[in-house]
């Protein structure tokens, strides 16, 4: 059964980048079948899309947020990263990564982790 | 991008009772909506996908229908571990968008 263990930092400072992990352990990182995904949710505005990152390294982003995201990839470590840039209070969120399952739709998330943008 | 928009925003009822709700696309999205179940502190879980398909391990009682703009979930007779809250999402479309939300309370 997969797991996706998030890590990184709770707390960044206005302008700063925020930059995030996932581990996935479970055996499907290389399959074709999956993306890997982040997802936010903000407070108040809920569920957010970010973008994901497919096992050849290609990638996709919400139009939203495509001009401050870089998803990346560590195959060698069954690891893929989301780097936030320029981050303002509203990037103020708990961030999960998600697998794009068999289905297409999100079936396996990471813990989640709060992270707050403030000096 | 597809909106999509939840009703109502807090449904309140009691354990037994049936819940109803409702997420409207503003476009069709044939019938590639699904729904999710998150509880505090959880991340959201994943109860239907694709209009009616329950995922692995889902109880019966959860089912869903629709399909181009306007979808339901239904959960037949409601359990103590159903109340919580409900985001419909579709993938017929990027960037994938989530509905804001139902909470279901305990009356």
């Amino acid at each position: 059964q997969v797991q996706l263990q998030q890590s990184g930092p709770g707390l960044v400072k206005p302008s700063q980048t925020l930059s995030l992990t996932c581990t996935v352990s479970g055996g499907s990182f290389s399959s074709p079948v999956h993306y890997w995904n982040w997802i936010r949710q903000h407070p108040t505005k809920g569920l957010e899309w970010i973008g994901y990152i497919y096992h050849s390294g290609s990638t996709y982003y919400n139009p939203s947020l495509k001009s401050r995201v870089t998803i990346s990839l560590d195959t060698s470590k069954n690891q893929f990263s989301l780097n936030l840039y320029f981050v303002t209070a509203a990037d103020t969120a708990v961030y999960y990564c998600a697998r794009d399952g068999y289905n297409d739709f999100f079936d396996s998330w990471g813990q989640g982790t709060q992270v707050i943008v403030s000096s | 991008e597809v909106v999509l928009t939840q009703s109502p925003a807090t449904l309140s009822l009691s354990s037994g009772e049936r819940a109803t709700l409702s997420c409207r696309a503003s476009q069709s999205v044939n019938t590639f909506l699904g729904w999710y179940q998150q509880k505090p502190g959880q991340p959201p879980r994943l109860l239907i996908y694709d209009t009616s398909n329950r995922a692995t391990g889902v109880p019966a009682r959860f089912s869903g229908s629709g399909s181009g703009t306007d979808f339901t979930l239904t959960i037949s007779s409601l359990e103590p571990e159903d109340f919580a809250v409900y985001y419909c999402q579709q993938r017929n479309y990027w960037p994938r968008t989530f509905g804001q939300g139902t909470k279901v309370e305990i009356k």
